[in-house]
């Protein structure tokens, strides 16, 4: 069980493209969703916190308006990388937990290229 | 101050030998977790093993097992046995209690485990 897929796991787009990620639990509810950043042989950065129904909280230094985020059922959080450059290139991971108690369950991440 | 650390960049271990993956971790909570994740090469976060700070004994799942030792703040991940699959980035994490409602994990900088045939 607590199975999160993402999708898709991998991206290679141009300069200035939007790129929507997808983070879906497939059989149990998340009321809260994580969305991280890896960069190569670094650690997993939080980027923001999504709560289904409300808007995300984001981490000192990410933009909000260059990263979307948006948890509109218990099911499903989205990451748009609005107009995206090569410096967004990385990995990126979600997450998701049924509530504070419970540990949270990983996707299988997404690798972003931007050309 | 970092809240998770991981002081072994890499390591190296002998097929079926044991290994011992550092972790100490600084908190003020009195009720926290501690987690351990393997990343393979393809990028999925695996969860190992978990440690609640209330948990009288030692954590163990399979080969896995956590070395807590409160007083020290440290979550030691031993890995028995090794086999050629356990190469991987190891990564210790924690979640904190009653900060706030997110209560998010926390990750340390990881360790990268080679085991040698």
């Amino acid at each position: 069980g607590a199975v999160v897929s993402q999708h898709p796991s991998r991206v290679i787009c141009k300069s200035g493209t939007s790129v929507k990620i997808e983070c879906r639990s497939l059989d149990f509810q998340a009321t809260t969703m994580f969305w991280y950043r890896q960069f190569p042989k670094q650690s997993l950065m939080l980027m923001a916190t999504s709560n289904e129904g409300s808007k995300a909280t984001y981490e000192q230094g990410v933009e909000k308006d260059k990263f979307l985020i948006n948890h509109a059922s218990l099911t499903l959080s989205t990451l748009t990388v609005t107009s995206a450059h090569p410096e967004d290139s990385s990995f990126y991971i979600c997450s998701a937990r049924v509530n504070s108690n419970q540990p949270q369950h990983f996707g299988d991440g997404t690798r972003l290229s931007i050309l | 101050a970092q809240k998770i650390t991981q002081t072994q960049p890499g390591m190296f271990v002998q097929e079926k030998e044991a290994v011992t993956l550092d972790c100490t971790y600084d908190t003020s909570d009195q009720s926290y977790g501690l987690f351990w994740y393997k990343q393979p090469s393809s990028g999925e976060m695996i969860f190992l093993i978990y440690q609640g700070s209330y948990d009288e004994q030692n954590a163990t799942e399979g080969r896995y097992s956590l070395n807590f030792q409160k007083a020290r703040k440290s979550a030691n991940l031993v890995i028995s046995a090794s086999q050629l699959g356990d190469s991987a980035m190891y990564f210790c994490a924690m979640r904190e209690g009653l900060k706030g409602s997110a209560r998010q994990l926390t990750f340390g900088s990881g360790t990268q485990l080679t085991v040698l045939p």
